[in-house]
């Protein structure tokens, strides 16, 4: 069965503005999680969602915020773009809170 | 703030060789996930331990989580170029609602194994 979708794989953003990256997990798992990766400060955990409720969230600034819909998909949203937001976000899912995490590919994004 | 500190940061062995990388913290966890991540791709669970003590063996890659649950150790012997990748370990809590789907992820051992 097809793996964890994420899309877009690489986009391009200035500073001051926001953008919108998707999951949409493997069929029949309704646990979605983020988490951003960079060079220097590895994986941070970001946003658990579980039947469209947030579950737990990390420690990142209110600019960072997500969703998830009734289908299990998921979409974050970075608004007034910093440099420092220059990374790559990872989306995994996973059966139920308990289950095994698979990630997917990651979106790259890069803020200049 | 659960910090999992990973060791060594990078390993350049020669095929053949044997190879231990450790996670380390000051907090416990109710279980320690290792996982392998290769370039352009998302991390790849290898091995979930979630007993003090517990030794698990996949192959030629061995796991080992720790007495007090604080820390973990991941050896590969007879290195293969195939192993090379970016080796992460994770904690999880399941105390009060967290979930696998919250991990503390340690800064990760890039291997490079030449031929």
């Amino acid at each position: 069965k097809a793996g964890v979708t994420q899309t877009p794989r690489y986009l391009i953003k200035t500073r001051g503005q926001q953008v919108t990256l998707s999951c949409s997990p493997i069929s029949g798992h309704r646990s979605v999680s983020w988490y951003q990766q960079t060079p220097g400060q590895g994986l941070q955990f970001l946003f658990e969602y579980f039947s469209e409720t947030q579950r737990n969230k990390g420690n990142f600034p209110g600019r960072f915020s997500g969703r998830q819909f009734s289908n299990s998909r998921s979409e974050m949203n970075v608004s007034t773009l910093e440099l420092g937001d220059s990374a790559l976000y990872l989306c995994a899912s996973s059966l139920d809170p308990f289950g095994e995490l698979f990630f997917g590919s990651g979106t790259q994004l890069s803020v200049l | 703030t659960q910090l999992l500190e990973q060791s060594p940061q990078f390993l350049s062995i020669q095929e053949g060789e044997n190879l231990t990388v450790y996670c380390n913290s000051s907090s416990v966890f109710s279980s320690l996930q290792w996982y392998r991540q290769e370039p352009g791709e998302g991390p790849v669970l290898l091995v979930t331990v979630v007993t003090g003590g517990e030794v698990k063996k996949l192959k030629r890659l061995t796991f080992q989580f720790g007495d007090a649950r604080k820390d973990s150790s991941l050896h590969i012997t007879a290195a293969q170029p195939g192993d090379t990748g970016l080796y992460l370990c994770a904690g999880a809590r399941r105390a009060g609602g967290t979930s696998y789907g919250k991990l503390t992820f340690g800064q990760g051992t890039i291997l490079t194994v030449h031929p």
